[in-house]
């Protein structure tokens, strides 16, 4: 089954930028969406389209697409940030839903 | 304001039943690709079942194709998904949501525990 690539973890310190890879062979073909979860939490849209960015939503946070990845950056990190943020997209298809494992951004 | 409340959720036992309902407002409901996604405990989001718009269209994950029967009724704004058979792994929290669409529409969450 398809599958998406995240990295288990990414640390920076307050105001750096942090990124945030994901990887899949039909990213070149399916937008990708990117969600930030707070524990405890249900998960909040922060980029959709591979970079644009919903209302509310910070402008620290900006998405790109590259080939098969897609990177989620956050500029100027703070401390609120720290979360786990997930990809997600569609297998070649467009039929299935499909999430990356996840990456926990600590903020150190 | 948008809004989507789970409800079903439990306590049941292995080979059980249960019927997850998510009423949805404050948007329209029947312009969207609706899903069921569930996040085991501390674990990762994993995708289950969508459907489409009217409903005729249906995708599972593979884990769980032959037990659960994801629906809707655009009528009433209500996503269900049937789960029968049910297993100790697929206790998690269950959310209805619209994954894949510029909203990004969650709800809070139900809980299954599958346990003897």
């Amino acid at each position: 089954s398809y599958e998406l690539t995240q990295p288990p973890s990414v640390s920076v310190s307050p105001g750096q930028t942090a990124r945030i890879t994901c990887s899949g062979d039909a990213l070149p073909k399916q937008y990708a969406y990117w969600y930030q979860q707070k524990p405890g939490q249900a998960p909040v849209l922060v980029i959709y389209k591979d970079s644009e960015r919903p209302s509310g939503i910070p402008e620290r946070f900006s998405g790109s697409s590259s080939g098969t990845t897609v990177t989620l950056t956050i500029s100027g990190v703070q401390a609120e940030d720290e979360a786990d943020y997930y990809c997600q997209s569609a297998d070649s298809s467009g039929t299935s839903v499909v999430f990356g494992g996840g990456t926990k951004l600590t903020v150190l | 304001e948008v809004q989507l409340v789970e409800s079903g959720g439990g306590l049941v036992q292995p080979g059980g039943s249960l019927r997850l309902s998510c009423a949805a407002s404050g948007f329209t409901f029947s312009s969207y690709w609706m899903s069921w996604v569930r996040q085991a405990p501390g674990k990762g989001l994993e995708w289950v079942a969508n459907i489409k718009q009217d409903g005729s269209e249906k995708y599972y994950v593979d884990s769980v194709k032959g037990r659960f029967t994801i629906s809707r009724d655009n009528a009433k704004n209500s996503l269900y998904l049937q789960m029968n058979s049910l297993r100790a792994e697929d206790t998690a929290v269950y959310y209805c949501a619209s994954p894949g669409s510029s909203r990004g529409y969650w709800g809070q969450g139900t809980l299954v525990t599958v346990s003897s």
